[in-house]
């Protein structure tokens, strides 16, 4: 089992939809949290932290449930320029700082 | 501006011959690291430093080196490159403020091909 799983997509939504990502995380010791966009070949970008009470940044909305390992991603009145890949990424509390990213989610919003 | 530079962006080069891939950040971050990216197997870690002349070793360590002599800088080094290490590399940075992790700033990646 992958440790944190995504569904690949892609999603093709018309502008103006609202689109939901989820992701699960398998190490119950995971302590921080984050989505990050990937435009093609590019690097990635953080697009937000993720909270346990949850938190807003304009159109994007993240969600934290520790208790099923689970984290979401809401993204209303999508644009044309939110077509990317979409990571759900968790880090360890340890010295290594390492980031788990998920495989990705495509996200292709359409005229 | 913020931001961590990688060069060079794209290189060729020949099995065997020692490369070094420079990476700067300019924000005094202490932790920094550094990442591939290869289809199928997402971004995985290669190296970390969480301070100057402080490194180790990621999840994929084996035929590259790393060095941190100074804060703002952390090159990468192929000793002897092959070509599974074609691939794209990103360098990144980050730093703590008391218990709140902060998420990684990522370099634009350096696409090396090992022929």
């Amino acid at each position: 089992r992958k440790e944190v799983e995504q569904d690949p997509g892609p999603f093709n939504v018309p502008e103006g939809a609202t689109v939901a990502f989820n992701c699960t995380y398998s190490n119950s010791a995971s302590q921080s949290f984050f989505w990050y966009r990937q435009d093609c070949r590019k690097e990635p970008k953080l697009l937000m932290s993720v909270y346990s009470s949850g938190n807003e940044d304009g159109r994007f909305t993240a969600q934290l449930n520790r208790a099923s390992q689970y984290i979401s991603l809401l993204i209303r009145d999508s644009k044309l320029s939110d077509s990317a890949t979409y990571l759900c990424v968790v880090m360890m509390d340890t010295g290594r700082r390492a980031l788990t990213f998920g495989s990705g989610t495509r996200l292709q919003v359409q005229p | 501006e913020a931001q961590v530079t990688q060069n060079p962006r794209y290189l060729i080069t020949v099995t065997g011959k020692k490369l070094t891939v420079t990476c700067s950040q300019n924000m005094n971050h202490e932790y920094m690291s550094w990442y591939r990216q290869d289809p199928g197997l997402g971004l995985r870690q290669i190296y970390y430093s969480m301070n100057v002349e402080v490194t180790d070793k990621g999840d994929v360590p084996e035929g590259y080196k790393v060095s941190r002599k100074e804060k703002r800088n952390f090159p990468l080094i192929l000793e002897s490159p092959s070509p599974n290490q074609t691939s794209l590399y990103f360098c990144a940075s980050s730093f703590r403020d008391g218990l709140l992790n902060y998420g990684y700033t990522f370099g634009s990646g350096t696409r090396l091909t090992v022929v």
